[in-house]
């Protein structure tokens, strides 16, 4: 059972475009993350959110973290072919070191 | 290396095989994680070890997986009867503590299996 839906899916678009994908429970987390993965290999880390309102930014990568810890966005400004994989939101629980990770969303630009 | 490695990276058995996936954790981290990754889809939590003990063994499947890590360090995921639906990739992760729930995981390339 996933409990965090990510939003959309499936994205193309096109060198330049700006983005943002979701992150969507209906649980609380003290902590969520989000990874990008290439094929062939693991998850990379790219950001960790704690507080709810906190926003992180990473270059181009703007990620949100909702006020009930509840959600999370992220958001890439004129996005380049470089930023294609799979982008993936994980979540903590209060109390535990078990990482629930979403859906997935796969990002492709076309140059 | 100074990341995780896993071994083997492809491993194709038949239905009713036993195989064994290792994961050398990077040196010093004493949190230990297993995840399945089925094609499309998110890696899902199997186990988590602290040190040489299972802290959270919830998301195995069931009886079939067992794993095990004896020293706190290298950890083998054991599946026993294997399943046509036990195909997927298998993904080890390490931390340096596991105990914020904030750390950084490091994965490994993955193991992916393939039951016939």
């Amino acid at each position: 059972t996933q409990l965090l839906e990510q939003s959309p899916q499936f994205l193309s678009i096109q060198e330049g475009e700006n983005l943002t994908v979701y992150c969507n429970s209906s649980s609380v987390f003290s902590s969520l993350q989000w990874y990008r993965q290439e094929p062939g290999e693991g998850p990379v880390l790219l950001v960790t959110v704690v507080t709810g309102g906190e926003v992180k930014k990473l270059k181009r990568l703007t990620f949100q973290f909702g006020d009930a810890r509840k959600d999370s966005s992220l958001h890439i400004t004129a996005a380049q072919p470089g930023d294609t994989g799979l982008y993936l939101c994980a979540g903590a629980r209060a109390g535990t070191y078990k990482y629930i990770f979403g859906t997935g969303t796969r990002l492709k630009v076309l140059a | 290396g100074a990341g995780v490695s896993q071994t083997p990276s492809n491993k194709v058995t038949e239905k009713g095989k036993y195989v064994e996936l290792r994961c050398d954790p990077i040196s010093g981290h004493t949190a230990l994680y297993w995840y399945r990754q089925s094609l499309g889809q998110g890696p899902e939590f199997l186990i988590y070890f602290q040190g040489t003990g299972a802290a959270d063994d919830s998301g195995l499947p069931n009886d079939r997986f067992f794993a095990v890590r004896p020293e706190g360090s290298v950890s083998t995921l054991k599946i026993q009867r294997t399943e046509r639906g036990d195909s997927a990739v298998y993904l080890c992760a390490s931390s340096w503590s596991g105990e914020s729930g904030r750390e950084t995981q490091y994965f490994g390339p993955g193991t992916r299996l393939l039951v016939l």
